[in-house]
Parts: C-alpha cells; structure tokens; sequence
C-alpha cells in the first residue's frame, strides 16, 4: 500500500499571502488529521477530518482550515500568513476516527513564510 | 493542562549498546500512548504503542514500559544501529480525555556513537 503523501514538498509564501496544502492518505483510510511542527512548539494538533467532517480542532486561530473530499483526499488552508507560520505540516491518517489508535505520517510540506 | 514530555533533549550512546529513552505524561485519564521515530526530513514513522491495560510490550529490538503509578514511560532499544539515529516522540491519544488529536512530548534527539 503507498503511504500518506503530500503535496507540495516544499513552498515559500510571502507575509499576507495564502496557501492550500494537499494531502492522501493511506488507501482505505477515511481520517485524515493535521499537524504543525515548529522547534519552538513541537507537535501540534490541528484539526481532524472523518467522512468529509471536520470532528476535532486544535488551538488555532480560525486563518488554519481545512476540509475534506469524498475520495478522503484532504487540503488545509492557511490565509493572511505570518511569519510564524513557518513550519512542517504533516498528514496523518487512520481508517478510523477518533482516540485510541495510531496514525501514519505523511512527508510533510515545509512552509517558509517570508 | 495535559501535557507529554521528555526528559532529555539528547542521548548518545555507542552503538551495540542498548538505548532508554524516557517520557513523562501528565494525564492520569491517559490510557493509550504510541512511539514515535522521526528520520530527518521525514515525517514521523509508527514504532510501538501501548494501552493501560498493560505494563510492558515488546517488538522487534525495542520495548516499551509504562508505569501509571508514576505516570512514566519508556523506550528501549536494544543493540542500536547507525539507523536508529533519530528524534523519538511519545505521544498520547488515549479516550480517557485529554487534547483531541495526538499529544506528543517534546522529542528525544537520539544519537548513536560509531
């Protein structure tokens, strides 16, 4: 089975802008959850999307969305971006939702906000 | 707040020798918790998980102990390799409550000494 991928590996944004990043997971796998990884602030959770719905957020500001297609296929958006939006975003999937399991990681994408 | 955190930012041990790395959670509700390696330029990669229904789990050259009275938990990798040189997450994404999504800890920087 082909892991989670996605797309793109690598983008640079200048402040204000915005961006979609793209995510697939696992084949068979319906919850696709997203992750910011900054030194400063490590892991952190984003949201999570099962079954085209978004069940759980993190402690982001509303600029962080995302949303989910009916192929489980997912994209985050991140607008009026800051500086501080520099990091790795990973992708996450499972093929159940929820607590009590492990997720699989995708590459991530590494976002340089200038 | 919840929160799950390593002890040592760096471990260096030579290789052949067995490595712990140590992970301290502060969610008694916590019931599931799951390793993590992360290779540079990777996202994380699933190593082992435990629930805390157990106290000890083991697979391929590496263990994992949790101890709920102290609310601890630990990594062992046995006869380390040039390959394990990694950061190892803990993380928590038990149902016994705690932040949505998974709750990693701050990550070990393991090196392995030739």
């Amino acid at each position: 089975k082909a892991g989670v991928t996605q797309t793109p590996r690598y983008l640079i944004k200048t402040r204000g802008q915005q961006v979609t990043l793209s995510c697939s997971p696992i084949s068979g796998h319906r919850s696709v959850s997203w992750y910011q990884q900054t030194p400063g602030q490590g892991l952190q959770f984003l949201f999570e999307y099962f079954s085209e719905t978004q069940r759980n957020k993190g402690n982001f500001p509303g600029r962080f969305s995302g949303r989910q297609f009916s192929n489980s296929r997912s994209e985050m958006n991140v607008s009026t971006l800051e500086l501080g939006d520099s990091a790795l975003y990973l992708c996450a999937s499972h093929n159940l939702a929820g607590k009590g399991y492990e997720q699989y990681f995708g590459p991530g994408t590494r976002l340089t906000v200038t | 707040g919840e929160s799950v955190g390593l002890h040592l930012p760096t471990l260096s041990v030579q290789e052949g020798d067995n490595s712990i790395i140590n992970c301290a959670y502060s969610n008694s509700a916590s019931d599931y918790f799951i390793w993590y390696k992360q290779e540079s330029g990777k996202g994380p990669q699933f190593i082992i998980d435990i629930r805390s229904n157990m106290d000890k789990r083991q697979g391929q050259r590496v263990t994992v102990l949790l101890n709920k009275t102290v609310k601890h938990l630990s990594l062992q990798i046995a006869a380390t390799q040039p390959g394990d040189s990694a950061v190892y997450f803990c993380a928590e994404n038990g149902a016994g409550g705690g932040a949505d999504g998974l709750t990693f800890g701050k990550g070990t920087h393991l090196i392995i000494q030739p």
